[in-house]
């Protein structure tokens, strides 16, 4: 059974950094892309980050240059680095899996974890 | 980026009902749009890939159907397990985005 668990939310203070870990299991990691999406208060998603199989990555305008994902398929773990957060960045992060292949959709998704950021 | 605009943002309906949520994207997207249904407290959950494409374990009364820019998600005899917020997403470029969330209540 697929499983994504998603550690390293927290509270934190604006221009501050955190890094998010995502532990995956019950699939073969490295042959799977993987993504961060957030859902901010109110509900809204969105997608925040994404890192292919040979470790091309992709960011929306939003977080470019502030955020960066990272993969270590040894350890079967996905990352997210994220520098100057603004309380804007608050919300629940997901990390989700694709298939490796090109217009391939979200098929499992993690639990989440809760990211604040506040003064 | 592509906009995803969802229709109603909350809808009410009674058990049995036949129930569509529409979304239109703001430019073609071709057929690369899923739908998720997320509970309360819960992380959202795959219902339908590539527009029509239900995902295993699915109940069929849960249908997809559209192409270009405008999709619809058909519930066809609304259930009580089916109180949820459902969301559209394209995948067909990116950025990805999602619609802004329809929530289904029971009446």
């Amino acid at each position: 059974e697929v499983h994504l668990v998603e550690s390293g939310g927290g509270s934190v203070q604006p221009g501050g950094s955190l890094r998010l870990s995502c532990a995956a299991s019950g699939f073969t990691f490295s042959r799977f892309a993987m993504h961060w999406i957030r859902q901010l208060p109110g509900k809204g998603l969105e997608w925040v980050s994404a890192i292919g199989t040979a470790g091309d990555t992709e960011y929306p305008d939003s977080v470019r240059g502030r955020f960066t994902i990272s993969r270590e398929d040894a350890r079967n773990s996905l990352y997210l680095q994220m520098n100057s957060l603004t309380v804007g960045d608050t919300a629940i992060y997901y990390c989700v899996r694709t298939i490796a292949a090109p217009w391939s959709p979200i098929d499992h998704w993690g639990q989440g974890t809760l990211v604040t950021v506040s003064s | 980026d592509i906009q995803m605009t969802q229709s109603p943002s909350t809808l009410s309906a009674s058990i049995g009902d036949r129930v569509t949520i529409t979304c239109r994207a703001s430019q073609s997207i071709n057929k690369w749009l899923a739908w998720f249904q997320q509970k309360p407290g819960k992380a959202p959950k795959l219902l339908i890939s590539k527009t029509s494409i239900l995902e295993s374990g699915v109940p069929s009364r849960f249908s997809g159907s559209g192409s270009g820019t405008e999709f619809t998600l058909t519930i066809s005899s609304l259930q009580p397990d089916d109180l949820a917020t459902y969301y559209c997403h394209q995948y067909n470029r990116y950025s990805w985005t999602f619609g802004q969330g329809t929530t289904v209540e029971i009446k």
